[in-house]
């Protein structure tokens, strides 16, 4: 099966700066990669995502890119804010259908003020 | 629109025992995926349910099972409790290839 691997699992940040997380994959037909973010005592939840027909996609001061060939993709946050304090997980998905999600040990993200 | 319910949020049991875990996906969503979430470990998937089958199951003993209803709903049901199955239980439903997950059941084994 699928193994995903995510570094690191903590990171420590002042606001305002960048954080990046890396996340590589085993099985070269996942074809989907969503981020999730869980904020302390709450629900995961989908933050961005990539098919493998992107090699980038961005929602305002999120990004994530992927490197088919590499097996990698990562997560890019800019301007951090004490708010995106949080831990996230990375997945890998092979098919068309959710079925079953291969995720990251997660990455605990800490912005200080 | 509600989002995926779990029941009971929080339970504490003993060794030995059986537990029930209960799971009502988004309205319209006839999957649903169990996740154990344990210390350090991320989310390790359980199982799989759509219309009522189970469709995948991860890397966890027989005594984790579970069953969907026809209403989509879904019960976990762990045997033989184990100090180590002390985690929290997520349950997820899917639009297309998005989860949404649940708040999730909060077990611990004494």
């Amino acid at each position: 099966g699928e193994n995903v691997e995510q570094h690191p699992s903590t990171l420590s940040v002042q606001e305002g700066d960048s954080a990046v997380i890396k996340c590589t994959y085993s099985d070269s037909a996942s074809n989907y990669f969503p981020w999730y973010k869980q904020e302390l005592g709450k629900r995961p939840q989908l933050i961005i995502d990539i098919r493998s027909n992107v090699g980038e996609k961005k929602d305002q001061r999120i990004a994530v890119t992927l490197n088919k060939t590499a097996k990698h993709f990562s997560l890019h946050i800019t301007e951090t804010q004490p708010e995106d304090s949080a831990v996230y997980f990375c997945a890998a998905l092979r098919g068309s259908t959710l079925g079953r999600l291969y995720f990251g040990r997660g990455t605990q993200l800490t912005v200080w003020p | 629109e509600a989002g995926v319910t779990q029941s009971p949020t929080h339970l504490i049991k003993t060794r030995g025992q059986q537990v029930t875990l209960r799971c009502s996906p988004i309205s319209g969503h006839t999957s649903v995926y169990w996740y154990q979430q344990a210390l350090g470990l991320g989310l390790q998937f359980l199982l799989w349910y759509d219309e009522g089958e189970e469709r995948n199951r991860g890397n966890f003993p027989p005594r984790f099972s579970g069953r969907q209803f026809p209403n989509y709903s879904s019960e976990l049901n762990v045997n033989a409790l184990e100090l180590e199955d002390s985690a929290l239980y997520l349950c997820a439903s899917s639009s297309g290839l998005k989860a949404f997950f649940g708040q999730g059941t909060r077990l611990t084994v004494v």
